[in-house]
């Protein structure tokens, strides 16, 4: 089945700057990939997501990276607030249906 | 707007008991997950459905079963509950793959321990 990496677990950066999370997976059909936020005591919801046939996606302050040759794709947050203090967890799936999800970063935006 | 609720967000039950919990949706969607959250670990999938009485086993079905009678409701039931089992429960539900979105919608969760 789907293996997903998820890098780093924990990532701390002063309000202002950028966070850069990396995922890397192992089936080259898995062809969607949607990153969840889950702030502390909530239930998981999607910030953004990627399909295979593109190889960048952006909303406002963050962006989503896809290189399928190399199966890794990144979350870029710009401008981090203290409001994106959560964990993140991206994931992989080849048929829209069964996600495999990665360990999960813990970011904390410092102020 | 989607919800997804799940019938307890805090349990305590003994070793041996059997426990359900109960994951109810109301967007029509045709696959429903439940899947454990343990620190370090991430999302696993224990079981999911996409059609009512169907289901398929996820990474980590052992001493779990579930059942779909309806399209709604999906329950996860631990036969006899162990103390390895004590953990954060969350349900999600979909579309089917296809041109819809495929956006998982994820229940408030239930901790469960089990001492």
């Amino acid at each position: 089945g789907e293996n997903v990496e998820q890098h780093p677990s924990t990532l701390s950066v002063q309000e202002g700057d950028s966070a850069v999370i990396k995922c890397t997976y192992s089936d080259s059909a898995s062809n969607y990939f949607p990153w969840y936020k889950q702030e502390l005591g909530k239930r998981p919801q999607l910030i953004i997501d990627i399909r295979s046939n593109v190889g960048e996606k952006k909303d406002q302050r963050i962006a989503v990276t896809l290189n399928k040759t190399a199966k890794h794709f990144s979350l870029h947050i710009t401008e981090t607030q203290p409001e994106d203090s959560a964990v993140y967890f991206c994931a992989a799936s080849k048929t829209g249906n069964q996600f495999y999800f990665g360990t999960g970063t813990s970011l904390t935006v410092i102020p | 707007d989607v919800k997804v609720t799940q019938s307890s967000r805090y349990l305590v039950k003994r070793t041996g008991e059997k426990v359900f919990l109960e994951c109810v949706q109301d967007m029509d969607h045709e696959n429903m997950f439940w899947y454990r959250q343990d620190p370090g670990l991430g999302l696993r999938l224990i079981y999911f459905s996409y059609d009512v009485k169907m289901k398929e086993k996820g990474d980590i079905p052992e001493g779990y079963s579930v059942s779909r009678e309806k399209k709604e409701r999906f329950s996860l039931i631990l036969e006899s509950a162990s103390t390895n089992q004590t953990s954060m429960y969350l349900c999600a539900s979909s579309f089917q793959g296809g041109r819809r979105s495929y956006e998982q919608y994820f229940g408030p969760g239930t901790r469960l321990t089990v001492t």
